[in-house]
C-alpha cells in the first residue's frame, strides 16, 4: 500500500539557517504529492503540492520537487524564522482523495 | 465560504461515554473522511466518504462510526469511549478534478478520554 517516510527526530535550527526535511515514498501509479503545516495548537494547512513527476510545489519561500527517480519530495528553505516553527506532514493521495501521512517533523527555530 | 467546519474544538469524555463529533462542508465535494493525529504517528485514516449514502473503513476503524446522509455532513460517532481513542481529530473534504485533488482539513477537535 501506500506510505510516506519522513527522517527522524525533531529539527532544530538558528534563525536564518537553511531546512531541509527528507520525504521519500512508496505508491502504486503516479501519487499527488503535499506538504502540510501544523502551527501550534491549530489544525492542519495544505503548505505546497505536486501533482506529477519534476513538479515544484512553492510557496511562503518553501520548495519541494517531485522527483519520482528517487521517490522523493524534501522540503527545503533557504532562510527560515521563528515563525516557521511548526510541525511538518509529508503526504501523498493515489487519486482517490485520501492522504497517506509521514509521521511528521517538529521544527524548531531559535532566534 | 466556510470551507471544513469541525465541532466540538475541544471535548474531555468520561471512559464509557458516547459522542458525536460535527464535520460539515459548504463546498459540494463528493469526498470527506476523518483522521486521527496522535505523536510520532502522523495521522491516520478512520473513515471516509466517496459520496452521500457511501462509507467505507480506512486504517483505524475500531470503535468509531459514521454516516454520510448529506453531501454537506460527515459525523463521526464514538459509542463507548476508551482512553485508547484520546487524540486530535482532523474532517477533511475534497474533490477530483481531471489529474488534480485538492484535499481541505478542518481545524481539529482534540479529544481527550478520561
Amino acid at each position: 500500500g501506500d506510505s510516506v517516510t519522513q527522517m527522524e527526530g525533531p529539527v532544530t535550527l538558528s534563525e536564518e539557517a537553511f531546512l531541509t526535511i527528507n520525504c521519500t515514498y512508496t505508491a502504486t501509479g503516479y501519487p499527488s504529492l503535499f506538504w502540510y503545516v501544523q502551527y501550534p495548537g491549530e489544525g492542519l494547512q495544505l503548505l505546497l503540492k505536486a501533482t506529477k513527476a519534476d513538479d515544484k510545489g512553492s510557496n511562503k519561500g518553501f520548495e519541494a520537487t517531485y522527483r519520482k527517480e528517487t521517490t522523493s519530495f524534501h522540503l527545503e528553505k533557504g532562510s527560515v524564522q521563528v515563525s516557521d516553527s511548526a510541525v511538518y506532514f509529508c503526504a501523498l493521495s493515489s487519486g482517490n482523495n485520501r492522504l497517506a501521512f509521514g509521521k511528521g517533523n517538529q521544527v524548531v527555530v531559535i532566534p | 465560504n466556510a470551507g471544513v467546519t469541525q465541532t466540538p474544538k475541544f471535548q474531555v469524555l468520561k471512559t464509557g461515554q458516547s459522542m458525536t463529533l460535527q464535520c460539515a462542508q459548504d463546498m459540494n465535494h463528493e469526498y470527506m473522511s476523518w483522521y486521527r493525529q496522535d505523536p510520532g504517528m502522523g495521522l491516520r485514516l478512520i473513515h471516509y466518504s466517496v459520496g452521500a449514502g457511501i462509507t467505507d473503513q480506512g486504517e483505524v476503524p475500531n470503535g468509531y462510526n459514521v454516516s454520510r446522509s448529506t453531501t454537506e455532513d460527515f459525523p463521526l460517532r464514538l459509542l463507548s469511549a476508551a482512553p485508547s481513542q484520546t487524540s486530535v481529530y482532523f474532517c477533511a473534504s475534497s474533490y477530483s478534478r481531471g489529474d488534480t485533488n485538492t484535499i481541505y482539513f478542518g481545524e481539529g477537535s482534540w479529544l481527550t478520554v478520561v
